[in-house]
């Protein structure tokens, strides 16, 4: 069972190129994340989707797209990436369940911009 | 809003010392506690979660129990070893109202087991 799947796992850029990564989960949930982490900072959500075709903003949305393919899938994009975009991302799942309220995550994506 | 906070470490202990790493929870709501774990170079995984109030969290030697009177889901093993060191994030989502469906997180203790 593999979970939440993202890619790639290490990736650099230069100032103002862009790029998207991908995520897909197998475990048939409804709400899917992008999460940052920064040292010192946690974790902060960029952008979620609570179902399919929605998508709505968290805390740091400024500078990233979203698009929710289907169920299973979640990309994040940098249309023109800048080193404060320099960071760790992770994507993250969850089935809307009352009784199961786990956010299971991806392995994380190593991302410098230069 | 709805926040978490946990104590900053970094936290360094001995081997088979007692464990506590401290967190308090701010919510308009009913929210689920978790605990998360992160070894060093890798992703994100539970360690533990309470659903509801006095529920008792459990995993590899750790637990937390859901104190809504104080707020609080505190994390404790009773003898650390050096295979524990990595970074601990408290979090919570809501179960319904507030931000519900999403994550938040404390900023995370790392601890440092030395043999």
């Amino acid at each position: 069972n593999a979970g939440v799947t993202q890619t790639p796992k290490f990736q650099v850029l230069k100032t103002g190129q862009s790029m998207t990564l991908q995520c897909a989960q197998d475990m048939n949930h409804n709400s899917m994340y992008w999460y940052r982490q920064d040292p010192g900072m946690g974790l902060r959500l960029i952008y979620y989707s609570a179902s399919e075709g929605t998508t709505d903003k968290g805390e740091v949305p400024n500078g990233y797209n979203v698009s929710r393919l289907n169920k299973r899938e979640f990309s994040l994009r940098l249309e023109s990436a800048a080193p404060s975009q320099t960071s760790v991302y992770f994507c993250a799942s969850r089935i809307r369940d009352r009784e199961e309220n786990t956010i299971y995550f991806g392995e994380g994506s190593w991302l410098t911009v230069v | 809003g709805d926040s978490v906070t946990q104590m900053e470490g970094p936290v360094t202990l001995s081997e088979e010392a007692f464990l506590t790493i401290n967190c308090t929870y701010t919510a308009t709501g009913y929210p689920s506690l978790f605990w998360y774990v992160q070894y060093p170079g890798e992703g994100l995984q539970l360690l533990l979660k309470a659903t509801k109030a006095d529920d008792k969290g459990s995993n590899k030697g750790f637990e937390a129990t859901y104190r809504k009177e104080t707020t609080s889901f505190h994390l404790e093993k009773g003898s650390v070893q050096v295979s524990d060191s990595a970074v601990y994030f408290c979090a919570l989502i809501m179960n319904y109202g507030g931000s519900q469906g999403n994550l938040i997180f404390g900023k995370g203790t790392k601890l440092s087991v030395k043999p």
